[in-house]
C-alpha cells in the first residue's frame, strides 16, 4: 500500500513568491490534514479536511494561505505572497478518522526556504 | 497553542539503556499517541493509549497514561543507535476533533 505522498520535497523561493505544495493521502483515507512544523517544534495543524470539506481551518493564516481539497482526494497548500517566517516543513497527513482512532500516517514533507 | 509538552527537550543515552520520555497535557482527552519522526521524515505512529486505558505495550515500547496526573510516559528498553529519533506525544480531545502534538523530545542513543 503506498503511503501519503508530497511534492516537492524542497521548495527555494524568493520572498513575495507564491508556492504550492500537493499531497496525495492514502487510498481511502477520509481525513486529511496540512500541518506546518518549525525546527525543533512539533507539528502545528494548519487546516484538517474531512472528505473535501475544510472541517478545522482556524490557524490557517487566511490573508496569504490557501487550500483546497477538490473531489475529497488530493489536496494543495498554496502560499502567495511568501515570507521569510514560512520557511519552515510543511506536512501532510491523512487518517480514517475517528473509525482508525484518529491515528496519523504522515508524508515525508516539503521543506520550504524563502530568501 | 500545544497542549501536549515533552520533557526532557533532549535525551543522550548509550545503546542498551533505556530512555523514559514524559508528556504533560492540560484537558480531558480520548486518546493519547506516541510518534517518532527520524531526521528529513515524516512522523510515525508508534502506539495509542486511550483515556480508559492505564498500560500498553509494544515490543519495546512501554506507554503509561496517568489521566489524575494529566500525563503519559514513553518507555524504550534497550535502546539502540536505531532509535535516535524525535519523539513526539499528541493528544485527541473527547470529540476526536483537536489533535495536539507537543514540541518533542530528541533522543541520541550512542553506540
Amino acid at each position: 500500500e503506498a503511503g501519503v505522498v508530497q511534492s516537492p520535497r524542497y521548495k527555494i523561493i524568493e520572498k513575495k513568491q507564491p508556492v504550492a505544495f500537493w499531497c496525495n493521502p492514502i487510498s481511502g483515507h477520509n481525513t486529511l490534514y496540512w500541518y506546518r512544523q518549525n525546527l525543533g517544534q512539533g507539528p502545528e495543524l494548519l487546516i484538517r479536511y474531512e472528505n473535501e470539506e475544510a472541517v478545522d481551518d482556524s490557524q490557517l493564516p487566511k490573508d496569504r494561505f490557501s487550500a483546497e481539497r477538490l473531489k475529497g482526494v488530493d489536496s494543495t497548500l498554496k502560499i502567495q505572497p511568501a515570507e521569510l517566517g514560512d520557511s519552515a516543513v510543511y506536512l501532510c497527513a491523512s487518517s480514517l478518522g475517528q473509525a482508525g482512532g484518529n491515528i496519523q500516517y504522515f508524508g515525508a514533507g516539503t521543506r520550504l526556504s524563502v530568501l | 497553542s500545544q497542549q501536549g509538552e515533552e520533557d526532557p527537550q533532549a535525551l543522550s543515552i548509550q545503546e542498551g539503556e533505556n530512555a523514559t520520555m514524559n508528556c504533560s497535557y492540560k484537558t480531558s482527552i480520548n486518546n493519547l499517541q506516541w510518534y517518532r519522526q527520524n531526521s528529513g521524515r515524516g512522523l510515525v505512529h508508534l502506539i495509542l493509549i486511550r483515556s480508559n486505558e492505564r498500560e500498553k505495550h509494544s515490543g519495546r515500547l512501554r506507554v503509561t497514561l496517568d489521566t489524575s496526573k494529566k500525563s503519559s510516559s514513553l518507555l524504550i528498553t534497550a535502546s539502540r543507535a536505531a532509535d535516535t529519533a524525535s519523539y513526539f506525544c499528541a493528544t485527541v480531545d473527547n470529540y476526536g476533533q483537536n489533535f495536539v502534538f507537543g514540541p518533542g523530545t530528541r533522543l541520541s542513543v550512542l553506540p
